[in-house]
């Protein structure tokens, strides 16, 4: 079946220090790739999405490109601030039946930056 | 314009008791989903409906129900509370299928003594 695996955390890193959260994939098809963050006390938000390979998605100075030779969308960013601190989710959507998708969640990924 | 409000934002229940949890929207989206959150898990999949009527199992639909009897809102009912229902619950909503941005509530925790 369909999975994400995330890298464990937590990560910590100095302000604008550059950011690698990875995230590698299964699926059968073609799917969607995305990347959610939760801040503390919220819901999830979208950061960025791709939908077909070699897609570059990108947001608030995030990067990810579907790679479909590797399974991987990594989450990139050049030089992270505190207010990145959060919970990175990557998740994909698919369609392994007609009428029917499914989207599954990696585990988190929780980010502290420090000042 | 409000979004995806959430009803209670937390709530103690005692094993056994039935409570129902209120989702609701205004961006007019057919899709609505109820998702749990544990740690280490991530995010699974209770119930969702692609349109006013409609309700679908997910991943972990054992001990819930929902309606959808109005297209702003999705209902998440438990009809006999468990510790193992102890979780925040999500909300979520996207204007198509799973492929679309979906658009989440700020949660509602839930314990369960």
């Amino acid at each position: 079946g369909d999975s994400v695996t995330q890298m464990e955390g937590p990560v910590t890193l100095s302000e604008e220090a550059f950011l690698t959260i990875n995230c590698t994939y299964t699926a059968t098809g073609y799917p969607s790739l995305f990347w959610y963050v939760q801040y503390p006390g919220e819901g999830l938000q979208l950061l960025l999405k791709a939908t077909k390979a070699d897609d570059k998605g990108s947001n608030k100075g995030f990067e990810a490109t579907y790679r479909k030779e590797t399974t991987s969308f990594h989450l990139e960013k050049g030089s992270v601030q505190v207010s990145d601190s959060a919970v990175y989710f990557c998740a994909l959507a698919s369609q392994p039946n007609f009428g029917n998708e499914k989207l599954t969640f990696g585990t988190g990924t929780r980010l502290t930056i420090i000042p | 314009n409000a979004g995806v409000t959430q009803t209670p934002k937390f709530r103690v229940l005692k094993t056994g008791q039935s409570m129902t949890l209120l989702c609701a929207q205004d961006m007019n989206h057919e899709y609505m989903y109820w998702y749990r959150q544990d740690p280490g898990m991530g995010l699974r999949l209770i119930h969702y409906s692609v349109g006013e009527g409609t309700t679908a199992k997910g991943e972990v639909p054992d001990g819930y129900n929902v309606s959808r009897l109005k297209k702003q809102n999705f209902l998440l009912g438990l009809e006999s509370a468990a510790p193992s229902q102890t979780s925040v619950y999500f909300c979520a909503s996207s204007y198509r299928g799973l492929r679309e941005t979906q658009y989440f509530g700020p949660g509602t925790r839930l314990l369960v003594l």
